[in-house]
């Protein structure tokens, strides 16, 4: 069955970098496009970046563009955030998630449990 | 970017009843080109229905979408107390591809 596992969430200081990580398991990576979405304590998701499956098309909201990068490495079968110059308002739960297409229908059908990032002194 | 407002905020019904949440859009959206999601308290969210009506795995036909233009609705009949969860609808569209800011369903 399909898996996503983030990891790589933690603790920063403000104007620190993270690297976060999606291991995906359970279908062949390499043919789908993925996703980063977080989610503030009690607030609701908020979608970030999306990589097509060949990393040819990239996407990314703009509150974010400029800082977080979204990348992927298929002989890995891992998807990547890279965040820069991290601030506070960046705290939050970060997830994966996989992109699928059905009958023209595009959407994100699988989604990891999620890595905590707090940005704090 | 496409403004997603979602209606109303919080709901709560009793078991058995029929839930209208509405997903209304800053511009014309392509029907097929909505989906919803389900999160339950303290769960990462899942995939619920596309725009095209395909319910993920394990979704009843209870739940069901429709609207078209700028205006949207996801319809739940029958609710079970299973079913109290925030719902998003997202856009698909072209990036960014933009959530609602969710309505909390209570049962």
């Amino acid at each position: 069955q399909v898996q996503l596992v983030e990891s790589g969430g933690g603790v920063v200081q403000p104007g620190r970098s993270l690297r976060l990580s999606c291991a995906a398991s359970g279908f062949i990576f390499r043919g789908y496009g993925m996703h980063w979405v977080r989610q503030a304590p009690g607030k609701g998701l908020e979608w970030l970046a999306v990589i097509s499956y060949d990393e040819s098309r990239i996407y990314s909201a703009d509150s974010v563009r400029g800082r977080f990068t979204i990348s992927r490495d298929n002989s890995k079968n891992t998807l990547y955030l890279q965040m820069n110059s991290l601030r506070p308002d960046d705290t939050a739960v970060y997830y994966c998630a996989k992109d699928e297409c059905s009958g023209g229908s595009c959407f994100a059908d699988h989604w990891g449990q999620g890595t905590l990032v707090i940005v704090s002194s | 970017e496409i403004v997603l407002t979602q209606s109303p905020g919080a709901l709560s019904l009793s078991p058995g009843e029929r839930a209208t949440l509405s997903c209304r859009a800053s511009q014309t959206v392509i029907s097929i080109y909505l989906a919803w999601y389900q999160q339950r308290p303290g769960q990462a969210p899942r995939f619920l229905i596309s725009g095209a009506s395909r319910r993920a795995t394990g979704i009843p036909d209870r739940f069901s979408v429709s609207g078209s233009g700028t205006d949207f609705a996801l319809t739940i009949s029958r609710l079970e107390p299973e079913d109290s969860a925030v719902y998003y609808c997202q856009h698909y569209g072209t990036a960014p591809y933009t959530f609602g800011q969710g309505t909390k369903l209570e049962i």
